[in-house]
């Protein structure tokens, strides 16, 4: 199975700054690479799909890179409904589709 | 609008079975697969398993396999997750979601379905 690891698992940062979440994958997952924000009480809801491709609807400030098994979703200007826990998913294996575990972003 | 809604809280006894439903709206509802996942008390995303409303063939997570069942009955567009023995540690919020044909993608995600098991 592939495993998702990512880094680091919380973090805190304050409105305005620019934040980074890595996600490494075990071995290599192509750009089948997702990145879903998470807040209590609600669904997760998608943020970039394909590694790079911003979901529609989601402001532009959200932005995803990577290929393989490295990628990283980076957070511009957070802004305060930003602060959740940030997971990225893998569907290059079929059928298992693994979560990494998990950032928090919390307030400064 | 694409929508996905999941029935109500379940409150089980430890060794019991729990039936959660996802009804699709919106899209074709044989044209996506569907997925399961769960999210236990302060522990993260975990994938449970999927089902092909089309066919209705399913494969389920090695964690789950012998206690989990996913089905789906096309003239009502829904989906069910039966998950049986059922122990304490499978309290959790169980969410459907729906997969996006290319990629893969989970683009649509149900409200959530909080079970607790308890004696």
């Amino acid at each position: 199975d592939i495993q998702m690891t990512q880094s680091p698992s919380s973090l805190s940062a304050s409105v305005g700054d620019t934040v980074t979440i890595t996600c490494r994958a075990s071995q290599s997952v192509s750009s089948h690479l997702h990145w879903y924000q998470h807040k209590l009480g609600k669904a997760p809801k998608l943020l970039i799909y394909a590694a790079s491709s911003l979901q529609s609807g989601v402001p532009s400030r959200f932005s995803g890179s990577g290929s393989g098994t490295e990628f990283t979703l980076t957070i511009s200007s957070l802004q305060p409904e930003d602060y959740a826990t940030y997971y990225c998913q893998q569907t290059y294996t079929t059928p298992q589709k693994t979560f990494g575990q998990g950032t928090k972003v919390e307030i400064k | 609008q694409v929508e996905l809604v999941q029935s109500g809280a379940e409150v089980k006894k430890p060794g019991a079975s729990v039936n959660v439903s996802c009804k699709a709206s919106g899209y074709i509802f044989t044209g996506n697969y569907i997925h399961w996942v769960r999210q236990a008390p302060g522990q993260g995303l975990e994938w449970m398993g999927i089902i092909n409303p089309s066919s209705g063939s399913s494969s389920y997570a090695q964690k789950f396999k012998g206690r989990v069942i996913m089905t789906r009955d096309t003239s009502a567009s829904t989906v069910y997750m039966q998950l049986s023995s059922l122990r304490s540690d499978d309290t959790a919020v169980y969410y459907c979601a729906r997969a996006e044909a290319l990629k893969g993608h989970f683009d649509y995600w149900g409200q959530g379905t909080l079970v607790t098991v308890s004696s």
